[in-house]
């Protein structure tokens, strides 16, 4: 079946702008999770979902960052004001449980 | 102190041999140890996971997992020009922690 699919697969976005990356999971996969990924180094979690209910929001780093899921499936990670310090590779993640989790392509943020 | 740890440089190995890489993770209570592979410009592909002490095997691949010394190790047999990547690991309490990556470069 389909897998954890991202759009954009690449943004440009200019100091100050917002931005809105998209996340389609793994069809019946209750559980979401949002990664930032900067340059040679490990995902780090941003937040987690289960179904539309935002179960963990520990790892946004600012209040800048906001992620939603209204109706369990669909989610969207906003990030206002973009500042440089904001480009990586955002990775969306989906599970079954929260277990075994498996990753979409991700979106390329570059912030110039 | 990092959540979990991956502190050794780039590996290279000849093809045919035995890649080993080694984390450590910080929380005594972790309890689902996963290892992930990532292509470069790709996303993490899960390859291993492993919940108990002692070796799980998987194909080419080997976990091996020491709770009381708070370690998790990945063995790549008869490696292969393929098996180049960088290999993540990561432990999960509330939520999925990850190392910071191992590149391994396989030379034919």
């Amino acid at each position: 079946g389909a897998g954890v699919s991202q759009s954009p697969r690449y943004k440009v976005a200019k100091r100050g702008q917002d931005v809105a990356l998209r996340c389609d999971p793994i069809s019946g996969h209750v559980s979401l999770f949002w990664y930032q990924q900067a340059l040679g180094q490990g995902p780090e979690f941003l937040t987690y979902f289960q179904n539309e209910a935002q179960l963990d929001k520990s790892g946004l780093p600012s209040d800048r960052f906001f992620a939603e899921r209204p109706e369990g499936s669909v989610s969207t990670l906003k990030i206002q004001r973009t500042q440089q310090e904001d480009s990586a590779v955002y990775l969306c993640a989906s599970s079954f449980s929260t277990d075994t989790q498996y990753f979409g392509p991700g979106t390329r943020l570059t912030v110039l | 102190q990092k959540e979990v740890e991956q502190n050794s440089g780039p590996l290279s190995v000849p093809e045919g041999a035995i890649a080993s890489l080694n984390c450590t993770y910080s929380d005594r209570v972790s309890q689902s140890f996963f290892w992930y592979r990532q292509y470069s410009g790709k996303s993490p592909e899960l390859i291993m996971s492993i919940y108990s002490n002692g070796d799980k095997e998987d194909g080419r691949f080997t976990a091996q997992l020491n709770k009381a010394s708070q370690y998790v190790s990945l063995l790549i047999r008869d490696s292969q020009p393929s098996d180049s990547a960088t290999y993540l690991c990561a432990v999960k309490n509330n939520r999925l922690a990850f190392g910071k990556g191992n590149q391994v470069v396989v030379i034919p």
